[in-house]
């Protein structure tokens, strides 16, 4: 089956050090990836996308690149902002045969970040 | 305007009670979604409709009936509210990419 393995929180930062939350995926078909980020109190916004291989998304500042061979889709900034404080969840949606209308999500990262 | 909404943002209610929440998408998809956050932050999807049509039923137990009255419109009813329902749920619609309501804080006491 599908599945999400993203980097365990929380993630503690000061402002404007650089960003990584590693996420890696397990899919039957040929997925494409996402990032959510869930402010708090607040619902699900999407970050940022991938639909093949090879792909970079990019939002605010945010990035990641949709690797097969290593069949990861890693979350990076440059410099974090306080603002940034969220929840990240990394997800895939197999696009092949009927699992096409659920995404499959990571448990979440808690990032922090302190001015 | 909200693309996709849902009310009410925050539901407390006691146990036993049945409670609905309703959800409505202006964005022109065919499908819909329920997904359940617990107090972990952890996102589990329940159903899943196209054009109205149930495709997704995750192993959702029988007091959770969605309700799909047309392609815009996906509602929520919970009977027999148990403690264990606390939690976070969201509506949310696709066509390709999926887009997420903000939420409802339902509370059982």
């Amino acid at each position: 089956g599908n599945s999400v393995t993203q980097m365990e929180g929380p993630v503690t930062l000061s402002e404007e050090a650089f960003l990584t939350i590693n996420c890696t995926y397990t899919a039957t078909g040929y997925p494409s990836l996402f990032w959510y980020v869930q402010y708090p109190g607040e619902g699900l916004q999407l970050l940022l996308k991938a639909t093949k291989a090879d792909d970079k998304g990019s939002n605010k500042g945010f990035e990641a690149t949709y690797r097969k061979e290593t069949t990861s889709f890693h979350l990076e900034k440059g410099s974090v902002q306080v603002s940034d404080s969220a929840v990240y969840f990394c997800a895939l949606r197999d696009n092949s045969g009927g699992s096409n209308y659920k995404l499959t999500f990571g448990k979440g990262t808690l990032l922090t970040v302190n001015p | 305007d909200t693309a996709v909404s849902q009310t009410p943002k925050y539901l407390v209610t006691q146990m036993g009670n049945d409670k609905s929440i309703k959800c409505e998408q202006n964005l022109g998809h065919d499908t819909m979604y329920w997904y359940k956050q617990d107090s972990k932050k952890f996102l589990k999807i329940m159903f899943s409709y196209n054009n109205k049509e149930l495709i997704i039923n995750e192993t959702v137990p029988n007091r959770f009936s969605p309700k799909s009255p047309d392609k815009a419109h996906l509602n929520l009813h919970i009977n027999s509210l148990e403690l264990g329902d606390s939690a976070v749920y969201f509506c949310a619609s696709s066509r390709d990419t999926i887009y997420f309501g903000e939420g409802s804080w339902l509370t059982v006491v």
